[in-house]
């Protein structure tokens, strides 16, 4: 069974960059099996999908958050992470990383998520 | 782009209701590329329904999908009391290749 844990600070100051890394566990970063997903989820507010890397590294991204996104894999450490540059306080969230199965679009295993809280 | 709308945005009922969750699509989508989640307070969301009307490993049968090109059904056949929360629809496969609905919350009358 794939689990997922996500680390990284819980505070963040305007304009700096984010940065969180998933852990996965039950399974490998450089499986074709699976594809890898950060997703947030603002107070008060609904889901939002952040964006996707898949086994061939082709990476897709919200474009609403493209410019500022990326999504780098480091499978010797069965890890990959998401770096969100120049945030504001909208980009306050939990931040969620999940995966599901090559071929298919659902998120099927989802980490526990991290509240990121950015003020100064 | 495709946009996911959900409707109600709040649904009061009592348990042993039958609950009807409404996703429409902006334009028409394949049902296989259809999901829905629920999500409750302090956790993660938990895929419930994929390729519309699939459920997932483990989920109960009172929960069942419908639909299809834009109008999607989510239907908890009676309420039980695990089953008040907030619940996404999602599309993939798409552009944006993923998406979800803004999400109805389900509430105990």
């Amino acid at each position: 069974q794939l689990q997922l844990q996500e680390s990284g600070p819980g505070l963040v100051k305007p304009s700096e960059t984010l940065s969180l890394t998933c852990t996965a566990s039950g399974g490998s970063i450089g499986s074709s099996n699976y594809f890898w997903a950060w997703i947030r989820h603002p107070p008060g507010e609904g889901l939002e999908w952040i964006g996707t890397i898949y086994y061939s590294r082709s990476t897709y991204y919200n474009p609403s958050l493209k410019s500022r996104v990326t999504i780098p894999v480091d499978t010797s450490k069965n890890q990959f992470s998401l770096t969100l540059n120049s945030v504001t306080v909208a980009d306050t969230a939990v931040y969620y990383c999940a995966s599901g199965y090559s071929g298919f679009g659902t998120f099927d295993y989802w980490g526990q998520g991290i509240l990121v809280t950015v003020s100064s | 782009e495709i946009v996911l709308t959900q409707s109600p945005g709040t649904l009061s009922l009592s348990p042993g209701e039958r609950a009807t969750l409404s996703c429409r699509a902006s334009q028409s989508i394949n049902s296989r590329y259809l999901a829905w989640y629920q999500q409750k307070p302090g956790q993660a969301p938990r895929l419930l329904i994929s390729g519309a009307s699939s459920r997932a490993t483990g989920i109960p049968d009172r929960f069942s999908g419908s639909g299809s090109r834009t109008d999607f059904t989510l239907t908890i056949s009676r309420l039980e009391p695990e089953d008040f929360a907030v619940y996404y629809c999602q599309q993939y496969g798409n552009s944006p290749p993923f998406s979800f609905g803004q999400g109805t919350k389900l509430e105990i009358k």
